[in-house]
């Protein structure tokens, strides 16, 4: 099956810096790569999601890039600020979604 | 338009006991999802279903037990309660070909 690994754990930056969140996939097949913001004590939000025939996709500050050979995707923040701090999740799905273990970003003024 | 609602938001069970988690979506959805989060961790798929009757095993799918008898209602059946329950809950539901999904607010499990 599917198995998502997600790096780093934790990630602390200065506000105005960009954060870089990178994930990994096993299954070639996976068509669909979605990104999870989650607040403490939150439900899961979606913030931005890329699909297997598409190689970056942006909305504002947020960007995702996907490399299908090398099974990698990644998130990109840039001009972070305070509200950014939160545990984002990276997944990847055929059918149904495997996410990874998250990654704790702290954004500091 | 509700979205997806869970219930209840909090629940205390003892060792052995039973209880279901309610999961209602109002989107027509006809793709919805139970996932489990332990701490400090990801989200694991318990079970999901593509339509009503229809029902697949995920991830982490022992110790549980879903239903699908209407589009709308995605239940969770814990029959002998665990401590290894102890979890935050998850519903989510997707439009048909369509892989977003929409959660719920949650579930918190305690088993003691």
């Amino acid at each position: 099956g599917e198995n998502v690994e997600q790096h780093p754990s934790t990630l602390s930056v200065q506000e105005g810096d960009s954060a870089v969140i990178k994930c990994t996939y096993s299954d070639s097949a996976s068509n669909y790569f979605p990104w999870y913001k989650q607040e403490l004590g939150k439900r899961p939000q979606l913030i931005i999601d890329i699909r297997s025939n598409v190689g970056e996709k942006k909305d504002q500050r947020i960007a995702v890039t996907l490399n299908k050979t090398a099974k990698h995707f990644s998130l990109h923040i840039t001009e972070t600020q305070p509200e950014d701090s939160a545990v984002y999740f990276c997944a990847a799905s055929l059918d149904a979604l495997i996410f990874g273990k998250g990654t704790t970003l702290s954004v500091s003024s | 338009n509700a979205g997806v609602t869970q219930t209840p938001k909090f629940r205390i069970l003892k060792i052995g006991q039973s209880m279901t988690l309610q999961c209602t979506q109002d989107m027509n959805h006809n793709y919805m999802y139970w996932y489990r989060q332990d701490p400090g961790m990801g989200l694991k798929l318990i079970y999901y279903s593509v339509g009503a009757g229809i029902t697949d095993k995920g991830e982490v799918p022992n110790g549980y037990n879903v239903s699908r008898s209407t589009t709308e209602d995605f239940p969770l059946r814990l029959e002998l309660a665990a401590p290894s329950q102890t979890s935050v809950y998850f519903c989510a539901s997707s439009p048909s070909g369509e892989k977003t999904q929409y959660f719920g607010p949650g579930t918190r499990l305690l088993v003691l």
